[in-house]
């Protein structure tokens, strides 16, 4: 019954090192979201993509890129990690018309 | 720009009821959701309702929703430890790709 997974539940980087946080869902969904969460602040978007190829930034773009080459898989890169990308990372998906968004089980990274 | 709003913090009793209140902005909202946070873990979804609707019920869960004043309600009923965890509400309006998300509320149950 696993419709949004993540590739690491949890993920140890050093500062300057590049990271690729993977997304795949297996609803056919079109539209896919990355979001970052931290205490006090709650969710803030980072990318989305409605459609393979397709991207846009969200309200928080800076030091990430995202890669959307197959409609299933989303990827969050990050080109050289920083103390304050430390955060739990989640992922979602939903159909273009709306509806039911899902969301993945969560990236907890560290960058040290 | 859109903004929706919950209470931080709510405590009830094993046994009792629970209601999580939102308030949202946006008129031109289309689908309104509720998910479930546990620490550590991501957002599970756990119902969502379309504008044109004004009640939805699921097991223990009863939404309602007051599109003239643009609130919306969670209901748990038998609200159990399990339930302990925060409770997002979020909005997405006709036309555009991005809901937006209260900041949740965290529900406390104590025996």
């Amino acid at each position: 019954d696993v419709k949004v997974t993540q590739s690491s539940r949890y993920l140890v980087k050093r500062t300057g090192e590049k990271v690729f946080l993977e997304c795949v869902q297996d609803m056919d969904h079109e539209n896919m979201f990355w979001y970052r969460q931290d205490p006090g602040l709650g969710l803030r978007l980072i990318y989305f993509s409605y459609d393979v190829k397709m991207k846009e930034k969200g309200d928080i773009p800076e030091g990430y890129s995202v890669s959307r080459e197959k409609k299933e898989r989303f990827s969050l890169i990050l080109e050289s990690a920083s103390t304050n990308q430390t955060s739990m990372y989640l992922c979602a998906s939903r159909p273009s018309g709306g509806g039911e968004q899902y969301f993945g089980p969560g990236t907890r990274l560290t960058v040290t | 720009g859109e903004d929706v709003e919950q209470s931080l913090f709510l405590s009830v009793r094993e046994g009792d009821s629970s209601v999580i209140n939102c308030t949202y902005t946006d008129s031109s909202s289309t689908y309104l959701y509720w998910y479930k946070q546990e620490p550590g873990a991501g957002l599970q979804l756990l119902t969502y309702i379309f504008s044109n609707m004004d009640m939805k019920q699921d097991q223990r869960l009863t939404v309602l929703l007051n599109k003239k004043d643009k609130h919306l309600s969670l209901r748990i009923a038998d609200t159990q430890t399990g339930d302990s965890a925060i409770y997002f509400c979020a909005d997405l309006s006709g036309g555009s790709y991005i809901p937006t998300f209260g900041r949740g509320t965290s529900l406390i149950v104590h025996p």
